[in-house]
């Protein structure tokens, strides 16, 4: 079983709806989560960046950390027809010496005009 | 600020070869990590560099090795190539080695195996 389980889609919702991504994981010691957005040829752009349990909202995208559950999600509102990439959620227990992420296998969303 | 930049994006290897990455940093970023992302895999963790030294590393064969110079730049080697060695390799920095710190990616070199 791998850490970090990602569905990968492939997820289609139509332009202006909200989209919901999601990554469960095993592992309790992971205490930072970020969710990275690639376009295709293109290296993963970090979107968001949270600690521990909790909500973050950067404009129009929100994550939320559920370390109880082991669970978490990002929320896209308004989507947009640039929205439509492959989303990758990473996670990283921040121990010093140790900083590797540990990444989901991505959600491919298009969002359709 | 210039992102992480890589390369070549592209190369084209038969089995047997050697290869050498590049990866410069964002001007700053002390910590550089690599990481190789294929379809089946998605993207694993190669290893990890801060002042010189390689801090973490991931499980692949020791035919992966890397190194890191004064100025933050890093150097990924492959050697004697194998097919399933084709993949896309990614280097992140982050701007000190400390608990949690994010990373930011490059646009990755494409290696192809033939």
């Amino acid at each position: 079983q791998k850490e970090v389980e990602q569905d990968p889609g492939p997820l289609s919702v139509p332009e202006g709806a909200i989209v919901s991504l999601n990554c469960t994981y095993s592992n309790s010691a992971f205490q930072y989560f970020m969710w990275y957005r690639q376009y295709s040829r293109k290296g993963p752009e970090l979107l968001m960046y949270t600690y521990s349990s909790g909500n973050k909202e950067d404009g129009r995208f929100t994550a939320q950390v559920d370390k109880s559950s082991k669970y978490i999600s990002l929320f896209i509102r308004d989507s947009q027809p640039s929205d439509s990439a492959t989303y990758l959620c990473a996670m990283s227990a921040g121990n010093f010496g140790n900083e590797k992420l540990t990444f989901g296998t991505g959600t491919r969303l298009t969002i359709i005009p | 600020k210039a992102g992480v930049t890589q390369t070549p994006r592209y190369l084209i290897k038969t089995r047997g070869q050697q290869v050498t990455l590049s990866c410069s940093p964002i001007s700053g970023h002390r910590s550089v990590s690599w990481y190789q992302q294929t379809p089946g895999q998605g993207l694993q963790f190669l290893f990890e560099y801060f002042s010189e030294t390689q801090r973490n590393k991931g499980n692949f064969p020791g035919r992966f090795s890397g190194r890191q110079f004064s100025n933050s730049r890093s150097e990924m080697n492959v050697s004697t190539l194998e097919l399933g060695d084709s993949a896309l390799y990614l280097c992140a920095s982050s701007l000190e080695q400390g608990p949690g710190q994010p990373q930011h990616f490059g646009d990755g070199t494409r290696l192809s195996i033939l």
